[in-house]
């Protein structure tokens, strides 16, 4: 199985909402990914979680917040988010080993749209 | 700094037209350069990772190769479906964090 799900698919939320979108992966991978993509452009890495543990944050504003509860499940909350957040919310998973991070799987991706 | 430049930015091309994209990178410590598909509002889809220079990949009708300071993604007889952005992104020694470059977007004419 080498496949990463996310739901929803689609979400639309006011600036007031609270919502969460969700990763799973069952490949065993314990490095976990969030990014968010606009149109046209490359992915931008939000955050990585190795062994469930927080390692990097590229200085995302606090209105977005990761969890992962274990080794297969990625969250992302989302509150008083702004119209410019509005994008493709690409979660990835994959293997690591110490300091080596092998290729990472992409999942379909949440499209997001802040009202 | 960490960079990776491919080019073109878009490439047209008949079907059967056989042709390359370019990544040009300059990273500290390269642990791994990735080639990725991406077809429009889908996840990127990996296609190949590359460690050292003189390595090479194939895979149907794409072939990759890497060099100290590029890769090339060469395309043999293309098709439609091979029509998408094409993201190359390197990996060097900030923990499994990927450079990507801007993407080639081809698109194939029957």
């Amino acid at each position: 199985d080498t496949e990463v799900t996310q739901t929803p698919k689609h979400l639309v939320m006011g600036m007031t909402n609270k919502k969460s979108l969700k990763c799973e992966q069952h490949m065993g991978h314990r490095a976990m990914y969030w990014y968010k993509q606009k149109a046209k452009k490359p992915p931008e890495l939000m955050f990585v979680y190795s062994y469930e543990k927080l390692s990097i944050n590229e200085s995302v504003p606090s209105r977005f917040s990761p969890e992962c509860p274990n080794s297969s499940l990625l969250n992302l909350h989302l509150h008083a988010l702004q119209p410019e957040d509005s994008a493709l919310y690409l979660c990835a998973s994959s293997q690591t080993r110490g300091a080596d991070y092998n290729e990472q799987f992409f999942g379909p991706g949440t499209r997001l749209t802040v009202l | 700094e960490d960079q990776v430049t491919q080019s073109p930015e878009a490439l047209r091309l008949q079907e059967g037209e056989s042709s390359s994209l370019n990544c040009s990178y300059t990273v500290s410590g390269l642990r791994g350069l990735f080639w990725y598909r991406q077809d429009p509002g889908k996840g990127p889809e990996f296609l190949f990772t590359l460690y050292s220079a003189g390595e090479e990949k194939e895979k149907e009708r794409l072939k990759a190769t890497l060099t100290k300071k590029e890769s090339f993604l060469h395309i043999t007889a293309p098709k439609p479906e091979d029509s998408a952005t094409y993201l190359c992104a390197v990996q060097g020694n900030q923990g499994g964090k990927l450079i990507f470059g801007q993407g080639t977007e081809l698109s194939v004419k029957p």
